[in-house]
């Protein structure tokens, strides 16, 4: 079965800084891979997935992830975070049973 | 698109008491889902379906809890009766393939008191 590994539960930068989530990953094939973010009181929104092709993902909101076969991980990055993108991030592995499968988060705190 | 439509947004009941959830899927999505979140488990899927079809229903806890989904516009997560424990956020996700990501719903707050 796959499952996620986000090592990180909180995290806190400053405003302007460069931001990197890891994400480890388990599954036996070539995984589908996905980042989600979650503001307060709100459901999950997609940031941006990796199915196939070039391993550095372009997604909304100015984030970027990469994918890493021999590492098993698709960290996130972001080059300067903004009081907004203070919410927690969820990484996930769709597998061959369909079922996606979360990491269990990380927080970020954004300082001024 | 108006996206993925879930009701209530919060629901508060007597431990006892029967809790219908309600969700409606993006317009063609042809994938259903519900999770839970909980502070202890994070995000575990209940149930999936596929074309109104139940597909996989390992993750119901138990026989208290039931889904439907009696057309491709509406579904149901049925809990009966409610337990302090099943207090959480239940989210409803869809999706136009299964290998395309989900979109969810804002979700509904359920607190059984």
């Amino acid at each position: 079965a796959q499952s996620v590994t986000q090592p990180d539960i909180h995290i806190t930068v400053s405003e302007g800084a460069s931001l990197e989530l890891r994400c480890n990953y388990s599954y036996g094939a070539t995984p589908y891979l996905f980042w989600y973010v979650q503001s307060p009181g709100q459901g999950l929104q997609l940031l941006l997935k990796y199915f196939s092709g070039d391993t550095l993902v372009q997604g909304i909101k100015g984030f970027e992830a990469e994918f890493k076969r021999s590492q098993s991980s698709f960290n996130l990055r972001k080059p300067s975070v903004h009081w907004s993108d203070a919410a927690e991030y969820f990484c996930a592995v769709l597998g061959s049973n369909y079922k996606l499968t979360f990491g269990k988060g990380t927080l970020l705190t954004v300082n001024p | 698109d108006a996206g993925v439509i879930q009701s209530p947004r919060h629901e508060v009941t007597e431990m006892g008491q029967e809790v219908t959830l309600r969700c409606k899927p993006i317009s063609g999505h042809n994938s259903l889902f519900w999770y839970r979140q909980t502070m202890m488990r994070g995000l575990e899927l209940l149930i999936y379906f596929n074309n109104n079809v139940p597909i996989d229903d390992s993750g119901m806890p138990e026989d208290r809890f039931s889904a439907k989904m009696p057309n491709a516009s509406f579904s149901t997560l049925k809990i009966q009766p409610s337990e302090p424990r099943d207090s959480a956020v239940y989210f409803c996700a869809s999706s136009p393939d299964s290998n395309y990501g989900y979109t969810f719903g804002s979700g509904t707050r359920l607190t059984v008191v």
